[in-house]
């Protein structure tokens, strides 16, 4: 597509409950990041995949959170058993290249509230 | 560990006045430097960057510097207008790797 796209755009869930979010990359992008970015915040980063290499896990905040991506495009990002402080906006960006100097393209973000 | 700092959290400028946000790095490896607008419901978008063997770019109204020395890095909009009203993020990369990190974001407003 023309742009990276996140769904879903709110989430809404109760505390305990696991959710999925998703996003598209642009074509043809080989890195992929997601980042966690609570109010008022800056953006925390969670998880990098790149092209068919091991994922770098390393800013997981737990081990309820998991993420795959699927074929080198889209890529699911699941949260187990969710608690109140999971309640953030997950953005997503994808970069041609995960090198230094490749431009990162990020989604729109999906907003997560944990009741 | 690696770290940005960056100030101020909040800017309020009356239109047509310059805007200066300043941001600080702790990693001295760090050789590229992307500066991101992001609007209300939006993802950051990428205005402007540089890298580490530059001192200065610039763009129309915005420019960015850079004191290696220092690990001082700043962006600078001139001539500001109420659309440049948004949240401002500073970030910071090492040589050969993926991982940004993100200052903790300065919100503008821009008056009319």
């Amino acid at each position: 597509g023309a742009g990276v796209s996140q769904s879903p755009s709110n989430k809404v869930t109760e505390k305990g409950k696991d959710v999925e979010l998703r996003c598209d990359p642009i074509s043809g992008h080989t890195a992929l990041y997601w980042y966690r970015q609570s109010l008022g915040q800056g953006l925390e980063f969670l998880i990098y995949f790149q092209g068919n290499s091991a994922p770098d896990k390393s800013g997981l905040p737990s081990d309820r959170f998991s993420a795959e991506r699927t074929g080198g495009s889209v890529s699911t990002l699941t949260i187990q058993r969710t608690q109140q402080e999971d309640s953030a906006v997950y953005l997503c960006a994808s970069s041609f290249r995960g090198t230094s100097y490749n431009e990162q393209f990020f989604g729109p973000g999906t907003r997560l509230t944990v009741l | 560990g690696e770290n940005v700092e960056q100030h101020p959290s909040t800017l309020s400028v009356q239109e047509g006045d310059s805007a200066v946000i300043k941001c600080t790095y702790s990693d001295s490896a760090s050789n590229y430097f992307p500066w991101y607008k992001q609007e209300l419901g939006k993802g950051p978008q990428l205005i402007i960057d540089i890298r580490s063997n530059v001192g200065e770019k610039k763009d129309q109204r915005i420019a960015v510097t850079l004191n290696k020395t220092a690990k001082h890095f700043s962006l600078h909009i001139t001539e500001t207008q109420p659309e440049d009203s948004a949240v401002y993020f500073c970030a910071a990369r090492g040589t050969g790797g993926f991982k940004t990190i993100f200052g903790a974001g300065t919100r503008l407003f821009v008056k009319a």
